[in-house]
């Protein structure tokens, strides 16, 4: 089984701070890691995704992301956060080991409030 | 390029009666998947399309319908709306599986009364 954790559900950060939103994993094989971003009313936008490689992933909007294996790990963050930058956040993972299983698992989400 | 489109918007729905939501994608993408967001629970999968005329269910598929006549469609039939189907709708599209990047739609909002 394949699962994702977001163990904060707020985050609050002041404009021009580092922003960091937490995301752990469980896979029985090796993950695939997404992140994306929803703003209020709107649909989730794609913001970066680990496969393979280099663990340091960089998205969009200046987001990037570290996959950590040994801790299942994927942070995402943003060396200096603005104000449009809050929104709902998701992690995301699908099993590579699971071939006929189309699913993402998605985390609950995190609402990121960066106070001006 | 619209991308992933979905009609309706927003829509009332009395117990027991029925809708379909429309979902349309003009990426001539394969895999197409229907999810539900309910606050503080993530998004799950509803049924998910690897082609047309294929379709199969997810975590959450009672209560749902689903068809896929065309590459572009996947609509969403309720046939008997309850109060536990109120939720938000995204459709979402990709090339392929695995790997492949999800792009989702606007959404849904649905409220059964």
């Amino acid at each position: 089984a394949q699962s994702v954790a977001q163990p904060e559900d707020q985050v609050n950060v002041a404009e021009g701070n580092p922003l960091t939103v937490k995301c752990t994993y469980s896979v029985s094989g090796n993950p695939y890691l997404f992140w994306y971003v929803q703003y209020p009313n709107r649909g989730l936008q794609f913001l970066l995704k680990y496969i393979t490689g280099d663990n340091l992933v960089k998205g969009s909007y200046g987001f990037e992301a570290e996959f950590n294996k040994s801790q299942t790990s994927f942070h995402l963050k943003k060396p200096s956060a603005l104000v449009s930058d809050s929104a709902l956040y998701f992690c995301a993972v699908r099993d590579s080991g699971q071939l006929n299983d189309y699913k993402l698992s998605f985390g609950a989400g995190t609402t990121v409030t960066v106070r001006a | 390029n619209a991308g992933v489109t979905q009609t309706p918007k927003f829509r009332i729905l009395k117990i027991g009666q029925s809708m379909t939501l429309q979902c349309t994608q003009d990426m001539n993408h394969n895999y197409m998947y229907w999810y539900r967001q309910d606050p503080g629970m993530g998004l799950k999968l509803i049924y998910y399309s690897v082609g047309a005329g294929i379709t199969d269910k997810g975590e959450v598929p009672n209560g749902y319908n689903v068809s896929r006549s065309t590459t572009e469609d996947f609509p969403l039939r309720l046939e008997l709306a309850a109060p536990s189907q109120t939720s938000v709708y995204f459709c979402a599209s990709s090339y392929g599986a695995n790997q492949e990047t999800q792009y989702f739609g606007p959404g849904t909002r649905l409220l059964v009364l």
